[in-house]
């Protein structure tokens, strides 16, 4: 079975902050999302990579940076946090070229900030 | 751009009763997939079914089948014989070009409740 384990389920941090959002997959998927979810807006997808060293803008960017130097890892970063990125943030990693395939998501980061 | 509505914010279904999730969506890729997902309230995001543009015939899984009319742009899910454990969000998704590295675009979702 295919494992993305994301680093908290939970976290609470200040505005202003730099927020690290850490999410690891063990089957060796070239493709790695970041989505948030926020009620009745279902996801939004902020960062995906299709390769170490490479990074998408999704329809949300703004506010987030991210990071893939390992193929396993990806990163997403709050570069100074604020009450509008409340959120519940999930991480989903995906095989490259078989187009049937699903993504697979982790269990999600419930993040505040205060 | 790809675009998924689902037009029910929530919906409701008696034990044992089957239910139809609506999904329409918009794309102008000849070729795309789309995708089923469900979110218990722990969170987890469980993939459901997924039926591409050119399958002949609509897919199923177990309990889970999808009725799809490509003319209509719908890809609605049918859950039969519901029980409790079936309440949840549920995600309606696609993949645009039906390419491995497009990322899925998701509808807002609908609730489903299932009573007892």
């Amino acid at each position: 079975d295919v494992k993305v384990t994301q680093s908290s389920r939970y976290l609470v941090k200040r505005t202003g902050e730099k927020v690290f959002l850490e999410c690891v997959q063990d089957m060796d998927h070239e493709n790695m999302f970041w989505y948030r979810q926020d009620p009745g807006l279902g996801l939004r997808l902020i960062y995906f990579s299709y390769d170490v060293k490479m990074k998408e803008k999704g329809d949300i960017p703004e506010g987030y940076s991210v990071s893939r130097e390992k193929k396993e890892r990806f990163s997403l970063i709050l570069e100074s946090a604020s009450t509008n990125q409340t959120s519940m943030y999930l991480c989903a990693s995906r095989t490259g070229g078989e187009s049937n395939q699903p993504q697979h998501f982790g269990d999600g980061t419930r993040l505040s900030i205060l | 751009a790809q675009k998924i509505t689902q037009t029910q914010p929530g919906m409701f279904v008696q034990e044992k009763e089957a239910v139809t999730l609506d999904c329409t969506y918009d794309t102008s890729d000849p070729s795309y997939g789309l995708f089923w997902y469900k979110q218990p309230s722990s969170g987890e995001m469980i993939f459901l079914i997924y039926q591409g543009s050119y399958d002949q015939q609509n897919a199923t899984e177990g309990r889970y089948s999808l009725n799809f009319q490509k003319a209509r742009k719908s890809a609605n899910l049918v859950i039969s014989a519901s029980q409790l454990g079936d309440s949840a969000m549920y995600f309606c998704a696609m993949r645009g070009r039906n390419s491995g590295n497009t990322p899925l675009v998701f509808g807002k979702g609908t609730r489903l409740s299932v009573i007892a």
